[in-house]
């Protein structure tokens, strides 16, 4: 079983539309969970940190659920500049503070 | 903030031949650093971190190795390059609990 797991996609959207995106972690002791954005061939950018209280920036909401270990990402009216992969990263602490990538999920918004 | 710098941003190389890319930091002292490889449309794969000047941890076996001479430097390399090294090859340096990203450099191995 892969340590993050995401739906790859691709999920086609049309301008306006609310998404939604999950991804499922194994590791119960993982700390700290992200979502990056990577545009094509170009290199992942922080999108938002995922707190356990859940967060929202903008038309971006992210949710964590520790209990069942998965963590959401939510864009509302999206726009076709929202078209990217979406990468949900978590950090399972350790030696190196390392960072585990899911395979990441793509978005594509049609006007 | 810190900014990750990377070079050259493609390169093609041919089976066999040596390889060294080089990421430097600004904006920050003694960072964790990264090396990412990552596919044509597949996901990051952890090469190697550093968490000090000449501390080197490698995730996976392979032709490749890592060097950090200086603190804000890290430099990927390859005695002989394979075709299956073809790929983006991405620098990160972490800030509290953040990865940044550099720009990143497409490798075509022919």
């Amino acid at each position: 079983r892969k340590e993050v797991e995401q739906d790859p996609g691709p999920f086609n959207v049309p301008e306006g539309a609310t998404v939604a995106f999950n991804c499922t972690y194994s590791n119960s002791a993982s700390q700290s969970f992200f979502w990056y954005r990577q545009d094509c061939r170009k290199e992942p950018k922080l999108l938002m940190s995922v707190y356990s209280s859940g967060n929202e920036d903008g038309r971006f909401t992210a949710q964590l659920n520790r209990a069942s270990q998965y963590i959401s990402l939510l864009i509302r009216d999206s726009k076709l500049s929202d078209s990217a992969t979406y990468l949900c990263v978590v950090l399972s602490g350790g030696a190196g503070n390392m960072l585990t990538f899911g395979g990441g999920t793509r978005l594509m918004v049609k006007p | 903030s810190q900014t990750i710098h990377q070079w050259p941003a493609t390169l093609v190389q041919p089976v066999g031949s040596p390889l060294s890319l080089e990421c430097t930091v600004e904006g920050t002292s003694n960072p964790n650093l990264y090396w990412y490889r990552q596919a044509a449309g597949r996901g990051l794969q952890l090469l190697f971190y550093s968490v000090g000047i000449g501390q080197i941890s490698s995730e996976v076996p392979q032709n490749l190795s890592a060097s950090r001479p200086q603190d804000r430097q890290f430099i990927l390399s390859s005695k002989k390059l394979l075709l299956s090294d073809s790929g983006f090859y991405l620098c990160a340096g972490q800030q509290e609990d953040t990865q940044y990203f550099g720009p990143g450099t497409r490798l075509t191995v022919l």
